[in-house]
């Protein structure tokens, strides 16, 4: 199994525009986490979806950031319009079942808002 | 208080000592703890999962937990350049569910040769 997919790897914008990352999941995991991880607040969770349903988004920074899930395969992650704070590393994770404690990560996406 | 406290280092250490990591927490509802280790540039990979207190050993590797004291550690034995990374305690008070991770912010530890 190639593990979670996530791209791009990196990723430079300019603040005000839109951002969309994108993971794909270990196949047969129904559950899904988007992390971000920033030296100053270290890995928080942003929202889990399980099954394809968004279970828990309330840690999502702001309207700003949407989340989606189309299909066990695939899920995306926006920010409209995008700033220099939400520079940070965005992980995609997935577990079997509903089991945090055994969710694998993706290598990252690297964020840079100019 | 942060839920969970972790010495963000960095820790430097010749090759085949003993390295010994450590995270202080509040929540006394956790009960899972895990260790993960992240390499540069890659996304965390979970090494050792600890239900309530107790010892954990994995090869080179062992994970305490003393609920009591609210603190748990992660023991690397004969330490390998290989081990080169950033470790991040992180603990939950439910496997599943909505019930969130939390997450030290890690610290980093070279292994010199």
């Amino acid at each position: 199994d190639a593990g979670v997919i996530q791209s791009p790897r990196h990723e430079v914008t300019e603040m005000g525009q839109e951002v969309t990352l994108r993971c794909k999941p270990i196949s047969g995991h129904n559950s899904l986490f988007w992390y971000r991880q920033t030296m100053m607040r270290g890995l928080e969770l942003l929202i889990y979806f399980n099954n394809n349903v968004p279970i828990d988004d309330s840690g999502m920074p702001e309207d700003r950031f949407s989340a989606k899930m189309p299909n066990a395969s695939f899920s995306t992650l926006k920010i409209q319009p995008s700033e220099p704070r939400d520079s940070a590393v965005y992980f995609c994770a997935s577990s079997f079942g509903v089991l945090n404690t055994e969710a694998f990560f993706g290598q990252g996406t690297r964020l840079t808002v100019v | 208080q942060k839920e969970v406290e972790q010495d963000p280092g960095p820790l430097s250490v010749p090759e085949g000592a003993i390295v010994s990591l450590n995270c202080t927490y509040s929540n006394s509802a956790f009960q899972y703890f895990m260790w993960y280790r992240q390499y540069s540039r890659k996304g965390p990979e979970l090494l050792m999962y600890t239900y309530s207190s107790g010892n954990k050993e994995d090869g080179r590797f062992t994970a305490q937990v003393d609920k009591s004291s609210k603190y748990i550690s992660l023991f690397i034995r004969d330490s390998q350049p290989s081990d080169s990374a950033t470790y991040l305690c992180a603990m939950s008070a439910s496997r599943g569910g909505s019930e969130k991770l939390v997450f030290g912010k890690g610290m980093k530890l070279t292994v010199n040769p």
